[in-house]
């Protein structure tokens, strides 16, 4: 079956520091690949997405690349602001339109 | 952009009661919905597949008597929490897809149960 495992947190960055958090993927057959963030108490916001291979994806400052021979779609910032704070969830959705598989999510804080 | 809500935002309720959650498709038609939950600081846990018309699917372990999910129209879904008790205190989190973006999940606010 699918999966997707994510980089483990917390993750706790100063601001204006880089930001890398880690996702791969296994699936059959060519997923779409999305991050979403949820800040607290509220639900899933569609934060980037990319539908096929080497496609990048990018919102916000924030940037993944779909990478179909290293199965990855990390996700990264180069100055992230206190603002991001929040959970990050890498997710991939099949061709099929079948149900998506989630990430179990990455805490980050930035700090001032 | 796809908009979908919940409602209510947040319930609290005795237990032994129902408690019904609406998810709407505010500007598009949804041929799926999906009903998640979420515990506190994890990952989303999908309970069931909704589709319009038909009875919805669920994820393995998860009482279809107890969460009851009706998708009446192609806006409109609901979860009821039958006979709630403190246990079922959570975070639900519904999700649609449109026709025309078929893959993409747009999800609502979520909906926060607390039964006492």
């Amino acid at each position: 079956g699918n999966s997707v495992t994510q980089m483990e947190g917390p993750v706790t960055l100063s601001e204006e520091a880089f930001l890398t958090i880690n996702c791969t993927y296994t699936a059959t057959g060519y997923p779409s690949l999305f991050w979403y963030v949820q800040y607290p108490g509220e639900g899933l916001q569609l934060l980037l997405k990319a539908t096929k291979a080497d496609d990048k994806g990018s919102n916000k400052g924030f940037e993944a690349t779909y990478r179909k021979e290293t199965t990855s779609f990390h996700l990264e910032k180069g100055s992230v602001q206190v603002s991001d704070s929040a959970v990050y969830f890498c997710a991939l959705s099949p061709s099929n339109a079948g149900k998506s598989t989630f990430g179990d999510g990455t805490t980050l804080t930035v700090k001032p | 952009g796809a908009v979908v809500s919940q409602h209510p935002s947040w319930v609290i309720c005795k237990s032994g009661t129902s408690v019904k959650i609406e998810c709407r498709s505010l500007d598009f038609q949804a041929t799926t919905m999906f009903w998640y939950r979420q515990f506190p600081k994890q990952s989303l846990m999908l309970m069931a597949t909704s589709n319009e018309g038909s009875k919805a699917t669920y994820e393995q372990g998860v009482e279809k008597d107890k969460f009851l999910i009706n998708h009446a129209s192609l806006t409109l879904s609901t979860l009821t929490v039958t006979s709630a008790h403190p246990e079922d205190s959570s975070f639900y989190i519904c999700s649609a897809i449109s026709g025309s973006s078929y893959n993409e999940q747009f999800f609502g606010p979520g909906t926060r149960l607390t039964v006492l």
